[in-house]
C-alpha cells in the first residue's frame, strides 16, 4: 500500500492567496484527520471525517479554513485568504475505523506551507 | 475529559544506555494509549499501543511501553538506545465514542529524544 498521500509537499504563497492542500487516505480506511504542526503550538487537530462526513471541526482556527471530503479517497483543506501565521506543516492521517483495535493513525508526509 | 502530558521537552541519553520517555494520561473509562515517533521532515509513525491485557506492550524498533493504571502512566522504554532512535516522540490517548460525538484522539506535546554517540 502506498500509505497516505499528500500534495503538494511544499507550498510557498503570498498573503491573501488561496491555498488548497490535498490528501488521499489509505484505501479502505473510513476516517480521515487533518492536523497542523508548528513549533509554538505543537500538533493540533483541525477536523476529522468519518465515512466522508465531517464529525468535529472545532479545531479549525477560523472561517478562512475549510475542509471537504467528496469521496472516500480524497480530501482537501483550503485556506482562503492565507496569512503568514498559517505557515506550518499540515498533516493528514487516516484510520481503518473507530474501534480500539482499528484506530491507529497512519500519517502522510505532510505539506509544509509558507505564507509570505 | 481526556488529556495526556509529556513532562519532558527533551531527553538525552548515551548510546547503549536504557531510555525512558514519560507520559501520563487522564481519561474517563478504559484508556487506549499510543506512542508515535516523528523523524525529521516526516509524518508521525505508529510505534505501539495499549488496549487491554499485559501491562508491558512491545512495539516496533525494540521499543516497549509500560502501562501503570495506578500511576496513570504509559512510559516508553528501550533497553539499549541507538543514535538512530533520535527523534520526536508523541504519546496519545483515545477516548469517547463516535456515536455520542465525544470521540477524541489527543496527542501530547512531544518529547525530543537525543541519543549521543
Amino acid at each position: 500500500d502506498a500509505g497516505v498521500i499528500q500534495s503538494p509537499r511544499h507550498e510557498v504563497t503570498e498573503m491573501g492567496q488561496e491555498v488548497t492542500l490535498r490528501c488521499k487516505p489509505i484505501s479502505g480506511h473510513n476516517s480521515l484527520f487533518w492536523y497542523r504542526q508548528t513549533m509554538m503550538r505543537g500538533l493540533e487537530l483541525l477536523i476529522y471525517f468519518n465515512n466522508n462526513v465531517p464529525i468535529d471541526d472545532s479545531g479549525m482556527p477560523e472561517d478562512r479554513f475549510s475542509a471537504k471530503m467528496p469521496n472516500a479517497s480524497f480530501s482537501t483543506l483550503k485556506i482562503q485568504p492565507s496569512e503568514p501565521r498559517d505557515s506550518a506543516v499540515y498533516f493528514c492521517a487516516s484510520t481503518l475505523g473507530w474501534g480500539p483495535g482499528t484506530d491507529t493513525q497512519y500519517f502522510g508526509p505532510g505539506t509544509r506551507l509558507t505564507v509570505l | 475529559a481526556q488529556s495526556v502530558a509529556q513532562p519532558e521537552d527533551q531527553v538525552n541519553v548515551a548510546e547503549g544506555n536504557p531510555l525512558t520517555v514519560k507520559c501520563t494520561y487522564s481519561v474517563s473509562g478504559n484508556p487506549y494509549l499510543f506512542w508515535y515517533v516523528q523523524y525529521p521532515n516526516r509524518g508521525l509513525q505508529f510505534l505501539l499501543k495499549y488496549i487491554t491485557g499485559d501491562n508491558l506492550v512491545k512495539g516496533s524498533y525494540g521499543f516497549e511501553a509500560e502501562f501503570n493504571k495506578s500511576q496513570t502512566s504509559f512510559h516508553l522504554k528501550k533497553p539499549s538506545a541507538l543514535v538512530s532512535d533520535s527523534a520526536l516522540y508523541f504519546c496519545a490517548v483515545r477516548g469517547g465514542s463516535i456515536t455520542s460525538g465525544t470521540y477524541k484522539y489527543i496527542f501530547g506535546t512531544g518529547t525530543r529524544l537525543k541519543v549521543l554517540a
